[in-house]
């Protein structure tokens, strides 16, 4: 198993701003991932961190928007720049630990006002 | 692009009693994993049971199981003996075996209600 600890576990932010998440994985994985989840909602990829390359990023997610940084193999940051109200979400970070399943942080919960 | 459907926003149980979520999924692929995940209200994603494509056995956890028909693309979860400690969000997810994305994608959730 893996263990995921994300910062900060919440956040109120002012428009235009930036808000950069933190996640530490407690052993060295290949592939790190970060997911948005928005009210009452499912959750939806943003992006693959791979270490030492670019992060691949889903449909309708920019880097400019969601830069990602993937230092090494236990770490990732997702920053939401420029922030509007509807970037008002829960950010999940997870990883791989093997064929079988994904760990996940506990999640930060970002207020946009 | 594989699809995730779940047809229960919410559902509902007495404690000690047994039910039952759906998930059907959409794919093209013959090799891939299937998932539910527990999302309590503390937002953690906790791992409730999974299920390699290739297996024709249904998975088991202790109070959990699931009815898995590959032709059908039906993915269902059974909970027996719900406990208070059931209530929460239970998402299924899908995961490819064909290649060396590890990603999931979720269905929309189903919020589990236990009565006592």
């Amino acid at each position: 198993s893996a263990v995921i600890s994300q910062k900060p576990s919440r956040d109120i932010c002012q428009r235009g701003t930036s808000l950069t998440i933190q996640c530490q994985v407690d052993s060295q994985v290949t592939m790190m991932f970060w997911y948005r989840q928005q009210p009452g909602q499912s959750l939806t990829l943003i992006a693959t961190a791979n270490q030492g390359s670019e992060a691949t990023y889903e449909s309708g997610f920019v880097i400019d928007k969601f830069p990602i940084s993937r230092p090494n193999l236990t770490f990732s940051t997702l920053t939401v720049s420029n922030m509007s109200p509807e970037d008002s979400s829960i950010y999940l970070c997870s990883a791989g630990a093997g064929a079988y399943q994904l760990f996940f942080g506990s999640g930060t919960q970002l207020s946009v006002l | 692009a594989q699809t995730v459907t779940q047809s229960q926003p919410e559902m509902s149980v007495q404690e000690a009693e047994t039910v039952t979520l759906s998930c059907t999924y959409d794919t093209s692929e013959s090799d891939y994993y299937l998932f539910w995940y527990k999302q309590p209200p503390s937002r953690q994603m906790i791992l409730v049971i999974r299920q390699e494509a290739y297996k024709q056995q249904n998975a088991t956890e202790n109070r959990f199981s699931v009815n898995f028909q590959k032709a059908a693309k039906s993915f269902s979860l059974k909970i027996s003996d719900s406990q208070l400690g059931d209530a929460a969000m239970y998402f299924c997810a899908y995961r490819s075996a064909e290649g060396v994305s590890e990603k999931l994608v979720f269905g929309k959730g189903t919020k589990l209600t236990v009565n006592p």
